[in-house]
């Protein structure tokens, strides 16, 4: 079946300093890929998406590109800030006409001023 | 356009009990699915729904259920409450269409359910 590795948590990094969450996954076929963000007492946002080989989601300085060759999807920004603290999700889709997602297990990140 | 919004957003319940929560899904969104989030086994698909038939089940005991009305609105019942079952339960609509993996889902806020 369909799973998700995500980067183990928590992360702590000081602000404007480089960050990268790893995704890798496992799945048939041509699943799209999603990072969701979770704020303290708040449901799912969608961060970004990618729904082929190659593809660059982007959105808020984030950014990950759709890795067939690794199978991965890792989430990358530049310079983070004490607003991004929260928990990082990574998710797929797959192609067979499934609207299930299955997610990593979250990461949570906390940026010290 | 307004948001997935989810009723209420806070229940304690006791144990035996029932619950029902509600979700709204964006306007012109056809499929709701329902997830439960608990520190433990952390985001699990409960099922999905598509006018009014449901689509999609994950590996939940029959206590779960849930239906979807015309309007696209759609409701989870639990029945016989657990201790186990309290968490945030998540809903989330999306256009629906099949074989669509790239359709985005959008999330509610979430209801807290605490089981007493």
């Amino acid at each position: 079946g369909n799973s998700v590795t995500q980067m183990e948590g928590p992360v702590t990094l000081s602000e404007e300093a480089f960050l990268t969450i790893n995704c890798t996954y496992t799945a048939t076929g041509y699943p799209s890929l999603f990072w969701y963000v979770q704020y303290p007492g708040e449901g799912l946002q969608l961060l970004l998406k990618a729904t082929k080989a190659d593809d660059k989601g982007s959105n808020k300085g984030f950014e990950a590109t759709y890795r067939k060759e690794t199978t991965s999807f890792h989430l990358e920004k530049g310079s983070v800030q004490v607003s991004d603290s929260a928990v990082y999700f990574c998710a797929l889709r797959s192609n067979f006409g499934n609207e299930k997602l299955t997610f990593g297990t979250g990461t949570r990140l906390t940026i010290i001023p | 356009k307004a948001g997935v919004t989810q009723t209420p957003r806070y229940l304690i319940k006791t144990r035996g009990q029932q619950v029902t929560l509600s979700c709204s899904p964006i306007s012109g969104h056809r499929s709701v699915s329902w997830y439960q989030q608990t520190p433990g086994q952390g985001l699990q698909f409960l099922f999905e729904y598509f006018s009014e038939t449901q689509r999609n089940k994950g590996n939940f005991p029959g206590r779960f259920s849930g239906r979807q009305f015309s309007n696209s609105r759609s409701e989870m019942n639990v029945s016989t409450l657990e201790l186990g079952d309290s968490a945030l339960y998540l809903c989330a609509s999306s256009l629906g269409g099949v074989g669509t993996p790239s359709d985005t889902q959008y999330f509610g806020p979430g209801t807290r359910l605490t089981v007493l």
